[in-house]
């Protein structure tokens, strides 16, 4: 059971562009979403979280927007640069399962300069 | 800053052979994660661990997988007999608490484990 579906597989985009990236959930008890930055040969890194409580959060050039209705949320990569480039991932978890993340598969960004 | 420390980097191991993979987490962390992450594929939870105890692990946690704090500083994940499909990126990960503002994960670089 995929429980969290994430969308594209890829992404390529020029340097001062928009990379949007989507994630789909299916269980409704999750109350925590992070995305998570990787570049090659290195762990994943948190880049940014968003509890259900709110619809969108903002960090730096990194928005993530939440629709709990549709049980969707994504992120937004404003003014992309070539150092952008990097495996993302999106998560969910729930609190009563703390850390037992359930991640998407995965979108490898290229930022063109 | 602090930072999750793995070893080995890489680790080539024949089917059937035990495999230890070490962590240290960060000093002040309580909570201790392993992960792995077949290549190409998505990251995928094992196991979380706090107060010396399994909090939660996965379906892909079975008998052969077991965890270990031990000693104040270290965090293992021992693997009894590996077949070929253990073979992936282990990364392990800690985290202050999981209250809000101190739950995010700190991973490691990881540990490729190449079984043969």
């Amino acid at each position: 059971q995929q429980q969290v579906k994430q969308s594209p597989q890829s992404l390529i985009v020029q340097k001062g562009g928009i990379s949007i990236i989507n994630c789909a959930y299916e269980n409704t008890a999750f109350d925590y979403f992070p995305w998570y930055q990787q570049f090659p040969g290195k762990g994943p890194a948190l880049l940014i979280a968003i509890r259900p409580d709110v619809s969108e959060k903002k960090e730096g050039r990194f928005t993530i927007s939440f629709n709990k209705s549709a049980k969707q949320f994504s992120l937004h990569i404003m003014d992309s640069q070539p150092g952008d480039s990097a495996t993302y991932f999106c998560a969910a978890s729930t609190t009563d399962s703390w850390g037992k993340f359930q991640f998407g598969a995965g979108t490898q960004v290229v930022v063109t300069p | 800053e602090p930072e999750v420390t793995q070893t080995p980097s890489h680790q080539v191991t024949q089917m059937g052979q035990e495999v230890i993979l070490r962590c240290v987490p960060i000093s002040n962390h309580l909570y201790f994660y392993w992960y792995r992450q077949i290549l190409g594929q998505k990251v995928e939870f094992l196991v979380s661990f706090y107060n010396n105890e399994i909090s939660e692990k996965s379906e892909i946690f079975d008998d052969q997988f077991s965890v270990e704090r031990p000693d104040g500083s270290n965090f293992t994940l021992k693997i009894r007999s590996t077949k070929l499909e253990d073979s992936a990126m282990y990364f392990c990960a800690s985290s202050e608490s999981t209250g809000a503002g101190q739950e995010t994960q700190y991973f490691g670089p990881g540990t490729r484990l190449l079984v043969l």
